[in-house]
C-alpha cells in the first residue's frame, strides 16, 4: 500500500531533550516536506526536500533540522525542543515538486514539550 | 506569509445540501490544490487545478479558479455526514519556488444528518 509513515504518533518530552520524528514513504517520491499545524494558524511549512541531499527552508524552520540521505526517508530533528514547538506535525511527499502534483500526507505526530 | 485564505472559517449545513467554500490568494500562482482533513488526521488530496484551467470536476466536487480575482471555490454537492471535515486550499507563488507550498487556515464543514 502506498503510504507515508510517521513515527511516533504521540510524543511527550521535556524541554531540551533532543528528539527525532521519522518519516518514510514507499512511493519513490522525489519531494518531501514537513508541516506543523497549530490552532488558528493552519499548516505552516517547516522544511522541504526536492531530492536526496537537497533541502530548503519553509516558513518556520527555526529550531528544526532535517536530512535527506535516502530518497524514502526525511527525518525531522529537534535538537533542543521548547514548549512553543508543541504542535501536530505532518510529513508529506509527492512525485514531483510542490504544487505540481498531489501531496500524500502521513497521519501526523502530536508532540508535547513540557 | 499566508498565501491562501479560506472563507468561511466554519460552515454548518444539512445532509443533502450543497456546500461552497472559497479560497483567496495574494500573488500569481502556478496551480492550486484542495485538501480535506478529518479531525486530527493527515490531509487528503481532492483536486489540483492549474492556472490555465477555469473549472474542474471530481465526483460530487467542483472547483473553479478565477485568476483575475485571485480566488477559487470548492463546491460539494449533495453533501453527506461523511463530508464533515476541514477543507484547505494550497498554493505556490509565481514567480518563485513552486516547491514552497502554502496552506490556508481551512474551512470547517459540518454536515448534520
Amino acid at each position: 500500500e502506498a503510504q507515508v509513515t510517521q513515527n511516533p504518533r504521540y510524543l511527550i518530552t521535556v524541554t531540551g531533550k533532543k528528539l527525532t520524528v521519522t518519516c518514510s514513504q514507499n512511493m519513490n517520491h522525489e519531494y518531501m516536506s514537513w508541516y506543523r499545524q497549530d490552532p488558528g494558524l493552519g499548516l505552516r511549512q517547516i522544511y522541504y526536500s526536492m531530492n536526496v541531499e537537497v533541502t530548503d527552508k519553509g516558513d518556520v524552520p527555526e529550531g528544526y533540522k532535517v536530512s535527506r540521505k535516502e530518497k524514502r526517508n526525511f527525518p525531522l530533528i529537534l535538537e533542543s525542543p521548547s514548549p512553543n514547538q508543541t504542535s501536530l506535525y505532518f510529513c508529506a511527499s509527492s512525485s514531483v515538486g510542490g504544487i505540481n502534483s498531489p501531496l500524500h500526507f502521513g497521519n501526523g505526530t502530536r508532540l508535547t514539550v513540557t | 506569509s499566508q498565501q491562501g485564505e479560506e472563507d468561511p472559517q466554519a460552515l454548518s449545513i444539512q445532509e443533502g445540501e450543497n456546500a461552497t467554500m472559497n479560497c483567496s490568494y495574494k500573488t500569481s500562482i502556478n496551480n492550486l490544490q484542495w485538501y480535506r482533513q478529518n479531525s486530527g488526521r493527515g490531509l487528503v488530496h481532492l483536486i489540483l487545478i492549474r492556472s490555465n484551467e477555469r473549472e474542474k470536476h471530481s465526483g460530487r466536487l467542483r472547483v473553479t479558479l478565477d485568476t483575475s480575482k485571485k480566488s477559487s471555490s470548492l463546491l460539494i454537492t449533495a453533501s453527506r455526514a461523511a463530508d464533515t471535515a476541514s477543507y484547505f486550499c494550497a498554493t505556490d507563488e509565481f514567480p518563485g519556488s513552486n516547491y514552497k507550498l502554502t496552506f490556508g487556515k481551512g474551512t470547517l464543514l459540518t454536515v448534520n444528518p
